[in-house]
Formats: C-alpha cells, sequence, structure tokens
C-alpha cells in the first residue's frame, strides 16, 4: 500500500540551531514530493518539490533547503533556524494531477 | 501568477443541514484542476473532491458536491447532511505549473453544531 511517513511529528528547538525533517514515502516509485509549510491562521505554502533524485525546486527564497538522496526520501533542513521558521510543515507526493497525498506533518516550535 | 481566495474564514452549521464554502480562482491556464482538501484537528490534508475544469459536470462524491462556474472563476463545496465529523479546515486549491504544484487558499475552518 501507498503511505507517506514523516519524522519527528513534534519539534521544539532554539533559534540558530539546525534543522532536519525527514519525509519517506512507500508503495511508489519515481514520486513528484512535495514540503509544504501551513503558518498560523494562513494557508499552505510550497517550499519545495522534487521530481527526482537530486533535482530540487526551491519556490521561495528562504534559509531552508531541500534534498532528495534517495528515491523516496525527502529531507527539509536549516543550518540556524529562525524564530519565522515555526510553523507546520507537510511531506507530500504527487498521486496523480494536483493530487497531492500528504503526510502526518510535523510540527516545528522554534524558542 | 495563480491565485486562489477563499473569503469566509469561518463557516457554522448545524447538524444535517446543508453548508457551502465559497473559493474563487485566477488562473491563466486553459486546462487546469480545483480541488478541495479537509484538514480535521488530526493535521493531515485530505483530499475531498477534484474537478477538471474542461468538464462542465459539478463533482460530486457522496455528500460532497462541487458548484463549478467557470466564467465566473468560482468554485464552491457544498456539504449535505453535515455531520460532527466534518468539522475541519477546508483548503481550496488549483493546479498550478506542471511539475504539479497547488496553490492553496488560506482556508475555511467549519465547525458542526449538533
Amino acid at each position: 500500500s501507498q503511505t507517506i511517513h514523516q519524522w519527528p511529528a513534534t519539534l521544539v528547538q532554539p533559534v540558530g540551531s539546525p534543522l532536519s525533517l525527514e519525509c519517506t514515502v512507500e508503495g511508489t516509485s519515481n514520486p513528484n514530493l512535495y514540503w509544504y509549510r501551513q503558518a498560523a491562521g494562513r494557508g499552505l505554502q510550497l517550499l519545495f518539490y522534487s521530481v527526482g533524485i537530486g533535482q530540487i525546486s526551491s519556490e521561495v527564497p528562504q534559509n531552508l533547503s531541500a534534498s532528495r538522496p534517495q528515491d523516496r526520501q525527502f529531507i527539509l533542513s536549516s543550518k540556524k533556524l529562525l524564530l519565522s521558521d515555526s510553523g507546520f510543515y507537510l511531506c507530500a507526493w504527487n498521486r496523480g494531477p494536483g493530487e497531492l497525498f500528504f503526510g502526518e506533518g510535523s510540527r516545528l516550535t522554534v524558542l | 501568477a495563480q491565485t486562489v481566495t477563499q473569503s469566509q474564514p469561518e463557516m457554522s452549521v448545524q447538524e444535517a443541514e446543508t453548508v457551502t464554502l465559497s473559493c474563487t480562482y485566477d488562473t491563466s491556464e486553459s486546462d487546469y484542476y480545483l480541488f478541495w482538501y479537509k484538514q480535521p484537528p488530526s493535521r493531515q490534508m485530505i483530499l475531498v473532491i477534484r474537478q477538471e475544469a474542461y468538464k462542465q459536470q459539478n463533482a460530486t462524491e457522496n455528500r460532497f458536491s462541487v458548484n463549478f462556474q467557470k466564467a465566473a472563476k468560482s468554485f464552491s463545496l457544498k456539504i449535505s447532511d453535515s455531520q460532527l465529523g466534518d468539522a475541519a479546515m477546508y483548503f481550496c486549491a488549483s493546479l498550478g505549473g506542471s511539475q504539479g504544484n497547488l496553490i492553496f487558499g488560506k482556508g475555511t475552518k467549519l465547525s458542526v453544531k449538533p
């Protein structure tokens, strides 16, 4: 069956610390993968998407980065977190035209 | 650039009643898709319904249906026989670009009263 996993589910980090959020997909190959951020009271903002290993496209300039070291693995990183990085991060893969299948999300609080 | 606007930050409906959530969009694409996603308190986003712009017939999924007005660029969601489990954030979205990137509205929080 097709599943998508994100971890950690919850993370509290101090300003200036590094970040690594991981996402893995099972039951499909060569998926298009996405990282979205949902800030409080706002909609979803696309951060990165990837159409294959090592292929990353960034939608907004920021201090976050993404990597895709394996076909079904997508990682969101930061070297130094900012307060404004707090939010709910969702990984998704494209199951059909616009039909995104989302992970459970990772809630990041930067203090 | 594509935009999606949801003008109702919050809505409330009585259990078993019908409610309509509004959405307008703007796109330069000639062929596109529109979606409604649901985000319950568990926070995982779930696809509710999708509409292909070239289809004139409004999409339906059980108690969920859309009113797609292409000329007006309007895409509202109707929930019939509302249930307590329908309480959630609802996001309207349009498909933009060739990579399958969804553009989301800011969402409408739906409360269902028993």
